[in-house]
Formats: structure tokens, sequence, C-alpha cells
């Protein structure tokens, strides 16, 4: 099976532009979760999707948003990018919301100047 | 989830066995204690995990306390590709799929 595949790998906005973030996770895995990675506060959790819903949603301001669409990729969004916002964004797999493992991608590296 | 407290980094020869520390003192009895690791800019990987019992896949060996307030990862013969960031996390399983990452241990195997 591929893994799950996060794309862009590598991405450079400007402050104040917006971004969309895709993921595919595994083939037959309905649950997605996303976690931003930087320096100064580590990994931290962004959402969870199921079945296109949002079960779980971490501390994050309002400009974060995602979705899941009916194939289970799913999508983040960052609108109006503050420098603050460069990290590593990782999105993760897993079959469904009771399972014991979940299997993250390469992530995406976001840098905005 | 319970917090967990891990050594920020440790050294290990290669070839020999590296035991991680983690203490997760506040831990409930529904919680079960997973093992990631992180190599540099890499996604994290899925390690090992277990609930009171010790574990050992094809990877590491889990071995959690009696009391279950800590644990220890334990890889038997490191190799230089096993130099990453480790990280303990204790969480409920079937209450979603939400990692809370701490600091981790930055395990460096030397030659």
């Amino acid at each position: 099976k591929a893994g799950v595949t996060q794309t862009p790998r590598y991405l450079i906005k400007t402050r104040g532009q917006q971004v969309t973030l895709s993921c595919s996770p595994i083939s037959g895995h309905r649950s997605v979760s996303w976690y931003q990675q930087t320096p100064g506060q580590g990994l931290q959790f962004l959402f969870e999707y199921f079945s296109e819903t949002q079960r779980n949603k971490g501390n994050f301001p309002g400009r974060f948003s995602g979705r899941q669409f009916s194939n289970s990729r799913s999508e983040m969004n960052v609108s109006t990018l503050e420098l603050g916002d460069s990290a590593l964004y990782l999105c993760a797999s897993s079959p469904g919301l009771a399972e014991e493992t979940q299997y993250f991608g390469p992530g995406t590296r976001l840098l905005v100047l | 989830d319970a917090k967990t407290t891990q050594p920020t980094s440790m050294d290990c020869a290669e070839g020999r066995a590296a035991n991680l520390p983690c203490n997760h003192s506040t831990i409930s009895g529904n919680e079960y204690v997973y093992w990631y690791r992180q190599i540099h800019s890499q996604g994290p990987q899925y390690i090992i995990h277990g609930l009171k019992n010790n574990e050992t896949n094809e990877m590491a060996s889990l071995i959690i306390t009696e009391d279950r307030k800590s644990s220890t990862l334990i890889l038997p013969h490191a190799t230089l590709r096993d130099t990453a960031v480790y990280y303990c996390i204790v969480r409920v399983v079937g209450a979603g799929n939400m990692l809370t990452f701490g600091g981790g241990t930055r395990l460096m195997v030397k030659p």
C-alpha cells in the first residue's frame, strides 16, 4: 500500500496570503489528522476528520481550517498568513477512530516571508 | 491525556541497547502508552504501544512498570539510523486520534 502523501512538499508564501495543503491518506483509512510542527512549540494537533466530519480541533485560531472529502482526502487552509505560520505541517491517517496506530506523511514545509 | 516526562537527550553506542525512559505518573486506567519517533525532518513513525503488559515487536520492546507510572522503550541493538527524537505519549484508544506530543528525547547513536 502506498503511504500517506502530502502535497506540495515545500511552499513559500508571503504574509497575508492564504495557502491550501493537501493530504491523501492510506487507501481504506477514513481518519485524517493534521499537526503543526515548529521549533518553538513542537508538534501540535490542529484537527481531526472522520467521514467528512471534524471530530476534534486543537487550540488554533480560526484562520486554520480544514475539510475532508468523500474519498477521505483532506485539505487544510490557512488564511491571512503570518510569519509565525512557518512550520512543517504533518498529516496522519488511520483506519478509524478506535485505531491504535496512526501513519504520518512526510509533511509540507511552509515558509512565510 | 496524561502528561509525560522524558529526558531531553541521550547518547547510545552503536550496537548497544538504547533504554529510553518515560514518566507518566498521572496515567489513567484506560490510557495506553505509545511511542513514536521522528527522524530529522520526516513524519513521526509509530514504534510500539501497550496498556500494562510488556510488549515486543520487530522494532523495540516496551516495559511498563506494574503501577504503570513509568515505562521504558528498549531498542536492543541501536544503529546509526535509530538517531531520532523519541516521543512517549499516553492516550485513550477509541476516543479519537489526537496525539499530544511532548518534547521527546533526542537519541544520538554514536559509532
